[in-house]
């Protein structure tokens, strides 16, 4: 069975660092694109990034690039998204998505399989 | 970037009546990078739809997807007790992957 499963939840205070994980099974790890997406709670989803294992190629959306770092371990099928100085309005769930492509012309691509979800609070 | 709206907000209807969500692009987009998810309460999202008309393995064959260019419709032909939820689209046809706001189907 394809999974991605995800560190527990996090509570931090602002200012602090973290990093969360998302581990990757049932399928060749490296072949695919992983990307993180933000759900602030009541709310809908952000698209993040996208990184891909086997050579880790990062694409950050404008709106995050430069607030977290995404990377990988390939050795443990694992990638990680990191704040070195976490804010308030971190607070959200965060997922971990693969990225699959359909045959098509042109290919279809899609967030196939999802990660269960990190809570992440950052409160004084 | 391109901007995603979909509409309704919010969709109230009854088990066995039928569920059509709208997903309006900013620009054309490819119909080959329309996706729609569903997420349940307290669950991760799940792939639905790709391609704007391809279920996904799993997605019974009440859900339906299609349009093209700028318009996009997700069909529930008679809605199961389990479909009630929030339904997202997602563009795939830009380097900045984006969602809608949501639509939520509620008894």
């Amino acid at each position: 069975e394809v999974q991605l499963v995800q560190s527990g939840a996090e509570v931090k205070k602002p200012g602090e660092s973290l990093k969360i994980s998302c581990k990757g099974s049932g399928y060749t790890f490296g072949y695919y694109w992983l990307g993180w997406v933000r759900q602030i709670p009541g709310k809908g989803l952000e698209w993040m990034g996208i990184i891909f294992p086997a050579d880790s190629d990062t694409r950050y959306s404008p709106s995050f690039q430069g607030q977290v770092t995404m990377s990988v371990d390939k050795s443990t099928a694992t990638a990680y998204l990191q704040w070195s100085s976490l804010k308030a309005s971190d607070t959200a769930i965060y997922y971990c998505v693969r990225q699959v492509t359909y045959e098509g012309s042109p290919p279809r691509p899609a967030f196939d399989v999802w990660g269960q979800g990190t809570v992440v609070t950052a409160s004084s | 970037e391109i901007v995603l709206t979909q509409s309704p907000g919010t969709l109230s209807l009854s088990p066995g009546e039928r569920a059509t969500l709208s997903c309006r692009a900013s620009q054309s987009i490819s119909s080959s990078h329309l996706v729609w998810y569903q997420q349940r309460p307290g669950q991760a999202p799940r792939l639905l739809i790709y391609g704007a008309s391809s279920r996904a393995i799993g997605t019974p064959a009440r859900f339906s997807g299609s349009g093209s260019g700028t318009d996009f419709t997700l069909t529930i032909s008679r809605l199961e007790p389990e479909d009630f939820a929030v339904y997202y689209c997602q563009q795939h046809g830009s380097s900045r992957r984006t969602f809608g706001q949501g639509t939520k189907v509620e008894i």
